[in-house]
This record gives structure tokens, sequence and C-alpha cells, in this order.
């Protein structure tokens, strides 16, 4: 069955780098023909893609946030990694890893994992 | 400002159906999915492409598409249906990613 699970810090101070990892179970990043996709949500709010990334390496993100973001991979650890630089207050959110079907369609997901930037 | 629209509320009466629906450019040209997301919890995919649903997903969710539309419905419509219903589809230039902005759904 598979799991992914978020793991980083929970606190990030204004200005600083987010970084987040997605460690993954029950399927392989490494020629799994699925997107691994980063995904947040802000308090109260809806859902908004900050990207995806190909097992091949091939990324894509979303312009809003393209300049700030870097999503990775490593197979050797079965993991994806999410960098999100020069924080603000409106970065605030829950961040969700996730296996696409597609590079749309979304279906598995962590449990997610709240990250405030605060000083 | 997100380039998919969802009415932000939406209530149906037990066991009735109900249609949520997305609008946006894109979906002239590209399938959306939806997810349905609970307090407190990650969203679940319901439907995607043309009116596929994952395994485990009740047959009384079906998705649909027409002209720039996208519609979930909810055939039968349970109590524990009442969630927050999310669409996604590609954007116009297809190169990325977009969700709509959320329907709240409540089962009277």
């Amino acid at each position: 069955q598979l799991q992914l699970q978020e793991s980083g810090p929970g606190l990030v101070k204004p200005s600083e780098t987010l970084s987040l990892t997605c460690t993954v179970s029950g399927d392989s990043i490494r020629g799994s023909d699925n997107f691994w996709a980063w995904i947040r949500q802000p308090p109260g709010k809806g859902l908004e893609w900050i990207g995806s990334i190909y097992y091949t390496g091939t990324t894509y993100y979303n312009p809003s946030l393209k300049s700030r973001v870097t999503i990775s991979v490593d197979t050797s650890k079965n993991q994806f990694s999410l960098k999100l630089n020069s924080v603000t207050a409106a970065d605030t959110a829950v961040y969700y890893c996730a296996r696409g079907l597609d590079l749309v369609a979304t279906g598995d997901w962590g449990q997610g994992t709240l990250v405030t930037v605060s000083s | 400002s997100s380039e998919l629209t969802q009415d932000p509320a939406v209530s149906v009466a037990l066991g009735q159906t109900v249609r949520i629906t997305c609008q946006g450019d894109s979906l002239r040209s590209y399938y959306a999915s939806w997810y349905q997301q609970k307090p407190g919890q990650a969203p679940v995919l319901v439907t995607y492409a043309k009116n596929n649903r994952p395994s485990g997903i009740p047959d009384r969710f079906s998705g649909s598409r027409s002209g720039n539309t996208a519609s979930l419905t909810i055939t039968g419509a349970q109590a524990e249906d009442e969630a927050d219903y999310y669409c996604n589809s590609r954007d116009s230039s297809g190169n990325y990613v977009v969700f709509g902005g959320g329907t709240k759904l409540t089962v009277l």
C-alpha cells in the first residue's frame, strides 16, 4: 500500500528557506510512470499546486512560485523534496506531497504538514 | 486569481442529485479532476479524465465536461458527502496545473 510522509521543520523564519521531504513507501519513484507533486493549503483557504516532478527529473512549477521553488528527487532514498526560498507569512500553509496518475489527477496524498512562517 | 471558477457554496437535500461546476477556458481542451476534502483531512480524488473513478469511490460520483465547464455530479447525495470539493486541470497553455477555489457542499 502506497504511503507518502512529509517531513521537515514546522516553523521557518521569514526570508529563510522552507525545506520539506516526502518519503515514499509502497512504490518506487524510479521508473514509476507517475508524477510526484507538492500542493499547499493556507489555513482556511483553497488548494494551490506548487509543482511536480517526473521520475526522470523533469519538473513543472507554478509560475507564481517558480522563481523561489526547487523540487528534486532522490531515487536512491525513494524521496522527493521541496525547497521554497525567501519565505514570508503568506507561505504559511499545510504542505502536501502527492502522487499523480498524470500531471493533473493526484490520486494519493500524504497527511500534510503545517509549516508556519514566523519570527 | 484562479483560472478555474467554482461556486463557493452549494446545498442539496439528502438523497437528491447535485451538480458542482468548474468553469475555465482551459477546460475546452483539458479534462478536470475532482477532489473531496473533509475537515482536517487530505483531499481525496473522486473523478478524473473523461469520467474515471479511483477504486473505492462510489458510483454516485460522476464527472463530465461541456464547453468550458466541468461538472461533478453526485446522484443521491449522502450525509457523508458533505465536504469541500475542488476541481483542477491544466492551465490554458497546458504547462502547469491550476485548482478551482473550491465549493462547500452542504447536505440538508
